[in-house]
C-alpha cells in the first residue's frame, strides 16, 4: 500500500538558519508525484513545491527545495535562510497519477525561532 | 486569478443535522477533491469530481456524498451528522493537464458538530 511518512513530529530552528523536514514514501508504482504543503494556523494548504518521479534535476521554488533521493525513497524539503513566517505544519504527499488522490504524511510542526 | 473559495468558513451542527459546504475552484480547472483533516487521523481523502462525475472515492460512510456542477463548483452534503465529523474540510482544484496535477486548497470549512 501507498504511504507517506513523515518521523518528526516537532522541530525548533533559529532564524536564518536552514532546516531539512524528512520526508520517507513508500509505493511500486514507477509513475508518482512528491509534494509539499504549508499549512499556517489559519488552515488553508499552501502548496510549496513539486517533484515527479521521472524528474532528473531536484525541484527548487525560491527558498526551497526537494532533496529527492529515489533510491531511497526519500523526498526531503530543505528551507534556505528560515524565516519568522516559516512557522506552520508542513505536510509530505503524493500521488500516483493525475487520477488518483493525494496521500498525507502525518506532517511536521516547525517552529522558527526568532 | 482568484484562488479557490470555500464557504461558509465555520460553522456549528448539532448531532443529526445535515449540512452542505461549497466550493468553487480556481477558473479554468476541472477537478475537485475534498479532504477531511481531523487532529486524529490527519487529512483524509473523501472524494474527487471531474466533469461532474465522481472519478475516486475515499474510506467514508455514505452518509458522505457530493457532486459538481457544469461550471466545475462542487458541494459536499453531509447526513446524519455525528460528533466525529467536526472537523476542517478541505477542498482542492486541480487543472488536470499533462503529468503536474498540483492540487490548490481553498482555506476550508470548520465544522463543530454539538
Amino acid at each position: 500500500a501507498q504511504k507517506i511518512t513523515q518521523t518528526q513530529p516537532g522541530m525548533f530552528v533559529q532564524e536564518k538558519e536552514a532546516v531539512t523536514l524528512d520526508c520517507t514514501y513508500d509505493t511500486s508504482d514507477p509513475s508518482y508525484g512528491l509534494f509539499w504543503y504549508k499549512q499556517p494556523s489559519s488552515g488553508e494548504m499552501i502548496f510549496l513545491i513539486y517533484q515527479g518521479s521521472y524528474d532528473q534535476q531536484n525541484a527548487t521554488e525560491g527558498r526551497y527545495s526537494l532533496n529527492f533521493q529515489k533510491a531511497r525513497k526519500s523526498a526531503n524539503l530543505v528551507i534556505s535562510a528560515s524565516q519568522l513566517g516559516d512557522s506552520a505544519m508542513y505536510f509530505c504527499a503524493m500521488t500516483l497519477n493525475r487520477d488518483d488522490k493525494i496521500i498525507f504524511g502525518k506532517g511536521t510542526r516547525l517552529h522558527i525561532l526568532p | 486569478k482568484a484562488g479557490v473559495t470555500q464557504t461558509p468558513r465555520y460553522l456549528i451542527k448539532t448531532r443529526g443535522q445535515q449540512v452542505t459546504l461549497s466550493c468553487s475552484p480556481i477558473s479554468g480547472h476541472r477537478s475537485v477533491s475534498w479532504y477531511q483533516q481531523t487532529p486524529g487521523q490527519g487529512l483524509q481523502f473523501l472524494f474527487e469530481y471531474f466533469s461532474e462525475t465522481q472519478r475516486n472515492k475515499g474510506n467514508f460512510p455514505g452518509r458522505f456524498s457530493g457532486r459538481q456542477f457544469s461550471n466545475s463548483r462542487s458541494e459536499m452534503n453531509v447526513s446524519t451528522l455525528e460528533l466525529g465529523d467536526s472537523a476542517l474540510y478541505l477542498c482542492a482544484s486541480s487543472l488536470v493537464q499533462g503529468r503536474t496535477d498540483t492540487q490548490y486548497f481553498g482555506p476550508g470549512t470548520r465544522l463543530t458538530v454539538l
